[in-house]
Parts: structure tokens; C-alpha cells; sequence
């Protein structure tokens, strides 16, 4: 079945530092892919989605480019800031199932000042 | 901007009892969805919803679940008997299209719900 797997967390960075967060994929036919963000206390927004392979996608500094060789789609920023603390989803849709979310586990980003 | 809202943001319960979990998705959105995180899990797909039906179901649906759009606005999700399991968050989405069309889902804030 489709799965997603997103490096371990928690990340802890300082202000302005690089960001990546790792993100693999299993998946039959060919998904789209998204990257998610919750801020505390709020729901799941849509940062950035890519829907084949070699696109980028990208928001508010962020991207991420789909690797179909590798199954990948890492999440980058090369500067991050305090506002960017929350936690950060990858995921897929169905593939060949039209409007199902399969997420990875969540990784929490903190920045420090 | 319009966004998805849910209530109550906590709900408590014991368990065997029933529960609603509310959603008013945005209004001209035609495609709602249910998702839930158990605590310290990965966010998990429950069920899709068109035109009046599910459209699929995760094999954690099972009986125990229903949806329901029981006006214009409102789509909800119930728990007829409630276990010590089911504790969780649970997120409303909705889209004007399916994913396949590239459409994004939109999620409310979640309720938490705690079966005690």
C-alpha cells in the first residue's frame, strides 16, 4: 500500500540556519505530493504540492522538488525564522484513489532566535 | 479568506457513550473528508464524502462510524458507541475537487476528542 516516511524529529535550528526535512515515498501509479504545515493551536495548511515528477514545488521560501527515481520529496528552506516553528507533513494522495490523504508521521520544527 | 471550522475544539466522553463531532466545511466546497491523529501518530484518512455518499472508507471506518451532511453546511461525524481507542484528533477537510484534479484539501483546526 502507499506510505510515507519523513525523517525523525524533533529539529531544533537557529534562526537563519538551512532546513531540510527528508521525505520518501511507496506509492502505486502516480500521486501528487504535498507538503503540510500545523502552527500551534490551528489546523493542517497546505504549504506546497507537486503533481509529477520533476516539479517543484514551492511557498513563502519553501520547496521541495518530486524525485520519482528516488521517491522522494524533500522539504528546504535556506533560511529559517522563528515564525517557522510548527509541525511539518508530508504526504500523498491516493495515486490511483482520488481524495485520500496518506500522511508521514509529522516532524516538529523549533527555531531559536 | 474561508476556512473550515469544527466544534467543540475539546470533547470528553465515556466511554460506550455516543458522539458528534461537528464541521462546517467551506461553502462552496463539494468534497468533505474526516482524517484523525492519535497522539503521537501519523495523521490517518477515515472517509470521503460526495454528493450525499462516501465515497471510501478507510478499514478504521467500521460500524461504529457515520457521516452525515444534514443541511447545507454542516457535516458531521459519529461515534455511535465510543472506545478508549478512539481518543483522538479528528480533522475535517473539504475540496471543490478531487485531488486528482489538483485541488487542495482544506483542514479545520480539529476537535480533540478524549474517551474516558
Amino acid at each position: 500500500g502507499n506510505s510515507v516516511t519523513q525523517m525523525e524529529g524533533p529539529v531544533t535550528l537557529s534562526e537563519e540556519a538551512f532546513l531540510t526535512i527528508n521525505c520518501t515515498y511507496t506509492a502505486t501509479g502516480y500521486p501528487s505530493l504535498f507538503w503540510y504545515v500545523q502552527y500551534p493551536g490551528e489546523g493542517l495548511q497546505l504549504l506546497l504540492k507537486a503533481t509529477k515528477a520533476d516539479d517543484k514545488g514551492s511557498n513563502k521560501g519553501f520547496e521541495a522538488t518530486y524525485r520519482k527515481e528516488t521517491t522522494s520529496f524533500h522539504l528546504e528552506k535556506g533560511s529559517v525564522q522563528v515564525s517557522d516553528s510548527a509541525v511539518y507533513f508530508c504526504a500523498l494522495d491516493g495515486g490511483t484513489s482520488y481524495g485520500k490523504l496518506t500522511f508521514g508521521q509529522g516532524t516538529i520544527l523549533t527555531v531559536h532566535p | 479568506e474561508p476556512e473550515v471550522t469544527q466544534t467543540p475544539s475539546h470533547q470528553v466522553t465515556q466511554m460506550g457513550q455516543e458522539v458528534i463531532l461537528r464541521c462546517v466545511p467551506i461553502s462552496n466546497h463539494l468534497y468533505f473528508y474526516w482524517y484523525r491523529q492519535i497522539l503521537g501518530q501519523k495523521v490517518e484518512f477515515l472517509v470521503s464524502f460526495y454528493n450525499n455518499e462516501i465515497s471510501e472508507k478507510s478499514e478504521i471506518f467500521d460500524d461504529q462510524f457515520s457521516v452525515e451532511r444534514p443541511d447545507g453546511s454542516n457535516f458531521t461525524l459519529k461515534i455511535r458507541s465510543t472506545k478508549l481507542e478512539d481518543s483522538a484528533m479528528y480533522f475535517c477537510a473539504s475540496s471543490g475537487l478531487p485531488l486528482r484534479d489538483t485541488d487542495t484539501q482544506y483542514f479545520g483546526p480539529g476537535t480533540r476528542l478524549t474517551v474516558l
